[in-house]
């Protein structure tokens, strides 16, 4: 069965800290993994997203992700964290169903505090 | 360029009425898909539409309808509301089934 885990409901951090988000997945095929953000009462935001290529990813807000495909992670990065960085990420896969009509797998999102 | 609107943004509704969440892009995309996010739950898939006259049940389609107007608009409808429908909906759109945009939420209650 095709599906996304994130192990933590939330991870807490110091300001100026790196942090990291994880993401597990198990897909058939080649899976395209995105992480997207949302800040409270808002819609989803995209951070990043990897389809091939280089396994460290760059995306928005600083925010980078490693492709570990031994490992069917895709954890979420970032050096420094700020307390705007605050939010509630959500990791997703493309999944494939019998039509093969392609749509996103979803973590359940993981809640981030980034303390003063 | 506006990305993704919904409309309203805010709805209360009693128990079997009716009403309709608009949905509106302005990026050309041929894909839309709608969702609802409970507490606890995450996103979930209610329907969507890899393209203009096409639509598919998604994990959770019961008591919703919905309607690709045209390649812009992604209507849908709940034709008779109950509590358990109050929730968190979203809608977005892709130019492929990959990255997808998101409309800012309706929050909806159901009493």
């Amino acid at each position: 069965a095709q599906s996304v885990a994130q192990p933590e409901d939330q991870v807490n951090v110091a300001e100026g800290n790196p942090l990291t988000v994880k993401c597990t997945y198990s897909v058939s095929g080649n899976p395209y993994l995105f992480w997207y953000v949302q800040y409270p009462n808002r819609g989803l935001q995209f951070l990043l997203k990897y389809i091939t290529g280089d396994n460290l990813v760059k995306g928005s807000y600083g925010f980078e992700a490693e492709f570990n495909k031994s490992q069917t992670s895709f954890h979420l990065k970032k050096p420094s964290a700020l307390v705007s960085d605050s939010a509630l990420y959500f990791c997703a896969v493309r999944g494939y169903n019998a039509g093969n009509n392609r749509k996103l797998i979803w973590g359940l999102g993981t809640s981030l505090a980034v303390n003063p | 360029n506006a990305g993704v609107t919904q409309t309203p943004k805010f709805q209360v509704l009693k128990t079997g009425q009716s009403m309709t969440l608009q949905c509106a892009q302005d990026m050309n995309h041929n894909s839309m898909y709608w969702y609802r996010q409970d507490p606890g739950m995450g996103l979930r898939l209610i329907y969507y539409s890899a393209s203009e006259g096409t639509t598919d049940k998604g994990e959770v389609p019961n008591g919703y309808n919905v309607s690709r107007l045209n390649k812009r608009e992604f209507s849908l409808r709940l034709e008779s509301a109950a509590p358990s429908q109050t929730s968190v909906y979203f809608c977005a759109s892709s130019r492929e089934p990959d990255t997808q945009y998101f409309g800012p939420g309706t929050r909806l209650t159901v009493l």
